[in-house]
């Protein structure tokens, strides 16, 4: 299975901060990444699809970019509504597999 | 839009089998893909597998030959189940459509205990 490892695990962020979060493939993935925000007791919202294209309806703050083994999802400037755990995907290779999720707090 | 809703018993006695039912509105299940995530108490997310809309099914081999993922036409539903549960198989259950790319539509989940 492809392992993928984001960092930090966990981070505190004020409102209006800019916030990047790295995920690392173990090995290339080509750009076949995915971006997820997850709340508790809510289910998951896709952000990012093949490492750079916005879903429908997510706003313009969020951006992903990279390609082969290394990625990064950016919130320009965070909103109260942000603060989730992000998780990044792979779907290169079957099975798909998740990072181990970031935790995005408020300061 | 789409939109996807799990139903399946909450808990669930060690050895047995875990059902769940992924209801599809707003679509075709005969379209994309669809899959099954899991998210135990605590931990991150895991892929269980998939269906394709051709009813091509795809497994974690982390799970072995415990798991089956199959579909019904007929009622716009696809289905889970999961044999030999043990407690570590405890967690919220997410259907979910896939793309090719990326998953696009996810359901609400439902949590399921694995306990005598």
């Amino acid at each position: 299975d492809i392992q993928m490892t984001q960092s930090p695990s966990s981070l505190s962020a004020s409102v209006g901060d800019r916030v990047t979060i790295t995920c690392r493939a173990s090995q290339s993935i080509g750009n076949y990444l995915s971006w997820y925000q997850h709340k508790p007791g809510k289910a998951p919202r896709t952000l990012i699809y093949v490492a750079s294209s916005l879903q429908s309806g997510v706003p313009s703050r969020f951006s992903g970019s990279g390609s082969g083994t290394d990625f990064t999802l950016t919130i320009s400037s965070l909103q109260p509504e942000d603060f989730a755990t992000y998780y990044c995907q792979q779907s290169y290779s079957h099975p798909a597999t998740f990072g181990q999720g970031t935790r995005l707090e408020i300061k | 839009q789409v939109q996807l809703q799990e139903s399946g018993p909450g808990l669930v006695n060690p050895s047995e089998t875990l059902s769940l039912t992924c209801t599809v509105s707003g679509g075709s299940i005969t379209n994309s893909y669809w899959t099954w995530v899991r998210q135990p108490p605590g931990k991150g997310l895991e892929s269980l597998g998939y269906i394709s809309y051709s009813g091509s099914a795809n497994y974690n081999p982390s799970l072995k030959s415990r798991v089956t993922i199959s579909m019904d036409t007929s009622k716009n539903q696809f289905s889970l189940r999961l044999s030999s549960v043990t407690a570590a198989d405890t967690a919220v259950y997410y259907c979910a459509r896939g793309q090719q790319t990326h998953i696009d539509y996810w359901g609400q989940g439902t949590l399921v205990t694995v306990s005598s």
